[in-house]
């Protein structure tokens, strides 16, 4: 069993939708971490969550500690949002548990 | 630097060779941690490094991995004996604090032959 389960796996969408990534997690947090890896591998740290809602643009984070739950919210989808986003999380025992990822494609 | 280097970037070798990576983590970044990504699978933990405590070396896969950090500065991961299962992208980050964002460097993309 995953520590950390992310759905979709893959998601298409076109241009100008709104999106949504879930990530559930099963032990007890004291950081959520949402990634962004490019084709070529590159990978930006997006959010450090540990608690609430954070906005940076277009995208949204919000996590929900007593549900173990958190969600990535993109508006108004762009192509060059495609990309693979990663949710990681620290646990309260300082390990580091990683989702496999959600592959978005946005199509123009 | 301004973010997080990696060297080398790439690193072809043969196995049972030993390799060595560097990463030197952002000025004042505490937190140090270290990460694969084999082809096709998700990032996975390998160790992580705290001011000057003693470094969660959980996620090391073997005893021929093993990595060094002093104080804030340079961390090297070592691998011993490298074998196939190796390759992989070995990504380093750094973060002030324990709980800080992450910030990435570019990888180093090991192959072993």
């Amino acid at each position: 069993k995953n520590e950390v389960e992310q759905s979709p796996q893959n998601l298409t969408a076109q241009e100008g939708e709104f999106i949504t990534i879930n990530c559930s997690y099963s032990v007890g947090i004291s950081a959520l971490h949402w990634l962004q890896q490019h084709p070529g591998g590159g990978i930006v740290s997006l959010f450090m969550l540990s608690s609430g809602k954070k906005k940076h643009g277009r995208l949204i984070a919000t996590i929900n500690i007593q549900e173990k739950h958190s969600s990535l919210h993109i508006t108004a989808s762009h192509p060059r949002d495609s990309a693979v986003y990663i949710c990681a999380v620290r646990s309260t025992g300082n390990q580091f548990y990683f989702g496999t990822g959600t592959s978005l494609t946005v199509i123009p | 630097g301004a973010g997080v280097s990696q060297s080398p970037s790439n690193k072809v070798t043969e196995k049972g060779k030993d390799v060595e990576l560097r990463c030197d983590p952002i000025s004042g970044h505490t937190a140090l941690y270290w990460y694969r990504q084999r082809l096709g699978q998700g990032l996975e933990f390998l160790i992580y490094f705290q001011g000057n405590s003693a470094p969660d070396k959980s996620g090391l896969p073997s005893d021929r991995f093993s990595a060094e950090r002093t104080g804030e500065s340079v961390s090297t991961l070592t691998i011993q004996r490298t074998q196939q299962e190796d390759s992989a992208v070995y990504l380093c980050a750094s973060a002030r604090g324990s709980v800080g964002k992450l910030f990435f460097g570019s990888g180093t993309q090991l192959s072993v032959l």
